[in-house]
Protein backbone atom coordinates (compact mmCIF):
# COMPACT_ATOMS: atom_id res chain seq x y z
CA UNK A 1 0.00 0.00 0.00
CA UNK A 2 1.40 3.49 -0.42
CA UNK A 3 2.09 5.51 2.50
CA UNK A 4 1.40 9.01 3.03
CA UNK A 5 3.36 11.01 -0.08
CA UNK A 6 4.40 14.20 0.20
CA UNK A 7 6.06 16.45 -2.69
CA UNK A 8 8.30 18.18 -3.32
CA UNK A 9 11.17 16.28 -1.39
CA UNK A 10 13.33 18.80 -1.66
CA UNK A 11 12.71 22.66 -2.12
CA UNK A 12 15.49 25.49 -2.34
CA UNK A 13 13.60 28.85 -2.74
CA UNK A 14 14.90 32.83 -2.43
CA UNK A 15 12.69 34.53 0.80
CA UNK A 16 10.11 36.34 -0.48
CA UNK A 17 8.51 33.49 -2.18
CA UNK A 18 6.17 31.17 -2.09
CA UNK A 19 6.12 27.90 -1.17
CA UNK A 20 3.85 25.27 -1.61
CA UNK A 21 4.12 21.91 0.15
CA UNK A 22 1.42 18.84 -1.01
CA UNK A 23 0.54 16.17 0.29
CA UNK A 24 -1.46 13.32 -0.30
CA UNK A 25 -2.28 11.13 3.14
CA UNK A 26 -3.09 7.10 3.21
CA UNK A 27 -6.45 6.23 1.12
CA UNK A 28 -9.07 5.68 3.96
CA UNK A 29 -7.45 7.65 6.61
CA UNK A 30 -9.48 10.31 7.93
CA UNK A 31 -6.97 12.80 10.08
CA UNK A 32 -4.38 15.30 8.52
CA UNK A 33 -1.47 16.60 10.17
CA UNK A 34 1.44 18.72 9.36
CA UNK A 35 4.19 18.59 11.29
CA UNK A 36 7.31 20.62 11.23
CA UNK A 37 11.23 19.80 12.38
CA UNK A 38 14.23 21.46 13.42
CA UNK A 39 16.84 21.50 15.46
CA UNK A 40 15.92 24.17 17.50
CA UNK A 41 12.77 23.40 18.40
CA UNK A 42 12.27 19.60 17.47
CA UNK A 43 9.04 18.62 16.26
CA UNK A 44 6.28 20.64 16.07
CA UNK A 45 2.46 19.81 15.14
CA UNK A 46 1.28 23.04 13.08
CA UNK A 47 -2.31 21.93 12.27
CA UNK A 48 -4.74 19.04 11.82
CA UNK A 49 -7.64 17.97 9.85
CA UNK A 50 -10.72 15.62 10.55
CA UNK A 51 -12.47 14.80 7.93
CA UNK A 52 -11.05 17.66 6.05
CA UNK A 53 -11.84 20.20 8.29
CA UNK A 54 -9.07 22.09 10.43
CA UNK A 55 -9.24 21.30 14.09
CA UNK A 56 -6.24 22.68 15.70
CA UNK A 57 -4.46 25.40 13.99
CA UNK A 58 -2.67 26.93 16.96
CA UNK A 59 0.44 25.33 16.25
CA UNK A 60 0.59 27.49 12.78
CA UNK A 61 3.48 30.47 13.60
CA UNK A 62 1.87 33.21 11.71
CA UNK A 63 -0.50 34.58 9.45
CA UNK A 64 2.28 33.75 6.90
CA UNK A 65 1.18 30.23 7.40
CA UNK A 66 -2.32 28.16 5.51
CA UNK A 67 -3.05 25.16 5.17
CA UNK A 68 -6.12 23.79 3.36
CA UNK A 69 -7.27 20.21 2.93
CA UNK A 70 -9.96 20.19 -0.20
CA UNK A 71 -10.52 16.62 0.03
CA UNK A 72 -9.88 13.38 1.92
CA UNK A 73 -6.99 12.88 -0.71
CA UNK A 74 -5.08 15.97 -1.00
CA UNK A 75 -3.40 18.99 1.30
CA UNK A 76 -1.58 21.89 1.22
CA UNK A 77 0.64 24.22 3.34
CA UNK A 78 1.54 27.35 2.15
CA UNK A 79 4.15 29.62 2.95
CA UNK A 80 3.69 33.58 1.55
CA UNK A 81 6.52 35.17 1.93
CA UNK A 82 8.64 33.10 2.75
CA UNK A 83 11.52 33.65 5.68
CA UNK A 84 14.88 32.01 6.00
CA UNK A 85 13.91 31.02 9.37
CA UNK A 86 11.38 28.85 8.14
CA UNK A 87 13.63 26.31 6.62
CA UNK A 88 12.76 23.13 8.17
CA UNK A 89 11.58 19.81 7.62
CA UNK A 90 7.77 19.74 6.67
CA UNK A 91 5.88 16.55 7.63
CA UNK A 92 2.69 15.29 6.50
CA UNK A 93 0.73 12.40 8.24
CA UNK A 94 -2.39 10.82 8.30
CA UNK A 95 -4.56 8.66 10.58
CA UNK A 96 -7.71 6.62 10.82
CA UNK A 97 -8.96 8.90 13.82
CA UNK A 98 -10.23 6.64 16.65
CA UNK A 99 -8.46 2.91 14.91
CA UNK A 100 -5.09 1.04 15.58
CA UNK A 101 -4.35 3.00 18.75
CA UNK A 102 -4.71 6.35 16.91
CA UNK A 103 -1.53 5.62 15.34
CA UNK A 104 -0.30 7.74 12.88
CA UNK A 105 2.16 7.08 9.72
CA UNK A 106 4.16 9.92 8.51
CA UNK A 107 5.45 10.93 4.89
CA UNK A 108 9.38 11.54 4.24
CA UNK A 109 9.47 14.67 4.39
CA UNK A 110 10.05 18.03 2.42
CA UNK A 111 12.86 19.48 3.18
CA UNK A 112 12.62 23.14 2.88
CA UNK A 113 15.19 25.73 2.71
CA UNK A 114 14.91 29.66 2.13
CA UNK A 115 18.00 31.68 1.39
CA UNK B 1 -1.97 19.41 28.97
CA UNK B 2 -0.09 16.04 27.42
CA UNK B 3 3.77 16.22 27.81
CA UNK B 4 6.44 13.23 27.22
CA UNK B 5 9.72 13.59 28.60
CA UNK B 6 13.10 11.26 27.21
CA UNK B 7 16.04 10.64 28.40
CA UNK B 8 18.33 13.31 26.23
CA UNK B 9 20.77 12.18 24.07
CA UNK B 10 23.03 11.38 22.48
CA UNK B 11 23.67 7.80 23.01
CA UNK B 12 26.70 6.38 22.12
CA UNK B 13 27.32 2.45 22.24
CA UNK B 14 29.60 -0.14 20.86
CA UNK B 15 27.65 -2.99 18.82
CA UNK B 16 25.99 -5.98 20.71
CA UNK B 17 25.61 -3.40 23.99
CA UNK B 18 22.03 -2.78 25.72
CA UNK B 19 20.27 0.00 24.91
CA UNK B 20 17.36 1.72 27.78
CA UNK B 21 15.92 5.34 26.16
CA UNK B 22 13.57 6.66 28.90
CA UNK B 23 10.30 8.07 28.57
CA UNK B 24 8.17 9.08 30.89
CA UNK B 25 4.56 10.90 30.03
CA UNK B 26 2.06 13.07 31.83
CA UNK B 27 -1.51 12.60 30.13
CA UNK B 28 -5.05 12.90 31.30
CA UNK B 29 -6.92 9.83 30.61
CA UNK B 30 -5.44 6.43 28.96
CA UNK B 31 -3.26 7.30 26.51
CA UNK B 32 -1.82 5.07 23.89
CA UNK B 33 2.25 5.12 23.79
CA UNK B 34 4.63 4.87 20.78
CA UNK B 35 8.04 4.51 19.68
CA UNK B 36 8.84 6.14 16.25
CA UNK B 37 12.67 6.00 14.81
CA UNK B 38 14.07 8.50 12.30
CA UNK B 39 16.85 7.40 10.23
CA UNK B 40 19.26 9.34 8.85
CA UNK B 41 17.66 12.13 5.95
CA UNK B 42 14.37 10.19 6.61
CA UNK B 43 11.12 10.51 8.07
CA UNK B 44 9.25 9.27 10.84
CA UNK B 45 8.23 5.40 11.24
CA UNK B 46 6.54 3.66 13.30
CA UNK B 47 8.73 1.24 15.81
CA UNK B 48 5.98 -0.22 18.18
CA UNK B 49 3.19 0.85 20.06
CA UNK B 50 1.14 0.35 23.15
CA UNK B 51 -2.23 1.00 23.64
CA UNK B 52 -3.20 -0.05 27.33
CA UNK B 53 -1.57 -0.58 30.42
CA UNK B 54 1.01 -3.68 30.65
CA UNK B 55 0.82 -4.36 27.09
CA UNK B 56 4.32 -4.85 25.17
CA UNK B 57 5.11 -3.17 22.42
CA UNK B 58 7.77 -4.95 20.01
CA UNK B 59 9.40 -4.68 16.66
CA UNK B 60 12.85 -5.34 15.01
CA UNK B 61 14.34 -6.49 18.52
CA UNK B 62 13.20 -3.36 20.41
CA UNK B 63 10.07 -3.54 23.17
CA UNK B 64 8.26 -1.32 25.55
CA UNK B 65 6.01 -1.87 28.42
CA UNK B 66 3.27 0.37 29.75
CA UNK B 67 3.79 0.88 33.07
CA UNK B 68 0.70 3.18 34.25
CA UNK B 69 2.17 3.15 37.73
CA UNK B 70 5.57 5.03 37.10
CA UNK B 71 3.87 6.67 33.87
CA UNK B 72 6.47 5.20 31.47
CA UNK B 73 7.08 3.40 28.66
CA UNK B 74 11.36 3.18 28.50
CA UNK B 75 12.62 1.39 24.93
CA UNK B 76 14.98 -1.40 25.19
CA UNK B 77 17.16 -3.77 22.59
CA UNK B 78 19.36 -6.38 24.14
CA UNK B 79 21.83 -5.96 21.20
CA UNK B 80 21.93 -3.60 19.29
CA UNK B 81 23.70 -3.20 15.68
CA UNK B 82 25.38 0.08 13.41
CA UNK B 83 21.76 0.08 11.55
CA UNK B 84 20.19 1.02 14.68
CA UNK B 85 21.86 4.48 14.40
CA UNK B 86 18.81 6.76 14.69
CA UNK B 87 16.73 9.17 16.59
CA UNK B 88 14.04 8.27 18.53
CA UNK B 89 10.85 9.83 19.42
CA UNK B 90 8.24 8.93 22.66
CA UNK B 91 5.24 9.78 21.99
CA UNK B 92 1.66 9.55 23.20
CA UNK B 93 -1.72 10.14 21.86
CA UNK B 94 -4.68 10.74 24.51
CA UNK B 95 -7.39 9.15 21.83
CA UNK B 96 -11.05 10.38 22.32
CA UNK B 97 -11.37 13.91 20.41
CA UNK B 98 -7.50 14.39 20.68
CA UNK B 99 -6.12 12.37 18.11
CA UNK B 100 -2.92 14.28 17.58
CA UNK B 101 0.22 13.09 18.87
CA UNK B 102 2.46 14.36 21.49
CA UNK B 103 6.56 13.72 20.93
CA UNK B 104 9.04 13.70 23.34
CA UNK B 105 12.58 15.40 22.42
CA UNK B 106 13.87 12.74 20.61
CA UNK B 107 17.05 10.65 21.74
CA UNK B 108 20.01 10.33 19.39
CA UNK B 109 21.68 7.02 19.59
CA UNK B 110 24.61 5.95 17.66
CA UNK B 111 26.12 2.52 17.36
CA UNK B 112 30.02 2.25 16.60
CA UNK B 113 30.93 -0.96 15.19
Amino acid sequence: DAGVIQSPRHEVTEMGQEVTLRCKPISGHNSLFWYRQTMMRGLELLIYFNNNVPIDDSGMPEDRFSAKMPNASFSTLKIQPSEPRDSAVYFCASSLAGANGNTIYFGEGSWLTVV
Amino acid sequence: GDSVTQMEGPVTLSEEAFLTINCTYTATGYPSLFWYVQYPGEGLQLLLKATKADDKGSNKGFEATYRKETTSFHLEKGSVQVSDSAVYFCALSSGGSNYKLTFGKGTLLTVNP
